[in-house]
């Protein structure tokens, strides 16, 4: 069974609009965390936010914020003031096991969205 | 430079011929990974290490091997590559809270195998 769902295989977004980019999980791990990652065209992956299952607000980075919907089991990524250099492949990430400080375990991704930011 | 280093870059090689793609991390990291990647398949586990000697398998780890004979290194081997190993390959490293910094990626490596 797919373990992270990203159900939007590509979208588009106008410049300087928000977009939200969708993630679903599944585990009965109670202990578990929530990435997202982003890959443009040059091919490296670079973190851009992190979700733990126990956090008790939504994570926050610049322009870049999770709304985590815990028993939706959900961990939607949201881009505000969306631009042009945000064109590129996402992927939303959970990790497994690992011991209680989040050490280690299995990283498990989701099949990626690819966003445009048109001009 | 903290960083994650993988070579070779792009490696182009016949069917059978045993080859090895090294991962080195200068950051005294206990966790590291090998993916690959697949379109439409997202990134893939293939082998994971907790710490050295302590190796267990990810999700597709059928043709292929890791050792961790020390921190820093983390190397994957094909023993006989077959032309559906051909994909993007990434290793990756993680400190104790991965939730800060998250987990850092070697630029890849590109594997043809013909």
């Amino acid at each position: 069974a797919q373990k992270i769902t990203q159900t939007q295989p590509g979208m588009f977004v106008q410049e300087k609009e928000a977009v939200t980019l969708d993630c679903t999980y599944d585990t009965s791990d109670p202990s578990y965390g929530l990435f997202w990652y982003k890959q443009p065209s040059s091919g490296e992956m670079i973190f851009l936010i992190y979700q733990g299952s126990y956090d008790q607000q939504n994570a926050t980075e610049g322009r870049y914020s999770l709304n985590f919907q815990k028993a939706r089991k959900s961990a939607n990524l949201v881009i505000s003031a969306s631009q042009l250099g945000d064109s590129a492949m996402y992927f939303c990430a959970m990790r497994e096991g690992g011991s209680f400080y989040n050490q280690g375990g299995k990283l498990i991704f989701g099949q990626g969205t690819e966003l445009s930011v048109k001009p | 430079e903290a960083q994650v280093t993988q070579n070779p870059r792009y490696l182009i090689t016949v069917t059978g011929k045993k080859l090895t793609v090294t991962c080195s991390q200068n950051m005294n990291h206990e966790y590291m990974s090998w993916y690959r990647q697949d379109p439409g398949l997202g990134l893939r586990q293939i082998y994971y290490s907790m710490n050295v000697e302590v190796t267990d398998k990810g999700d597709v780890p059928e043709g292929y091997k890791v050792s961790r004979k020390e921190k820093r290194n983390f190397p994957l081997i094909l023993e006989s590559p077959s032309p559906n190993q051909t994909s993007l390959y990434f290793c990756a490293s993680s400190p104790d809270r991965p939730q800060l910094y998250g987990y850092t990626f070697g630029s890849g490596t590109r594997l043809t195998v013909v």
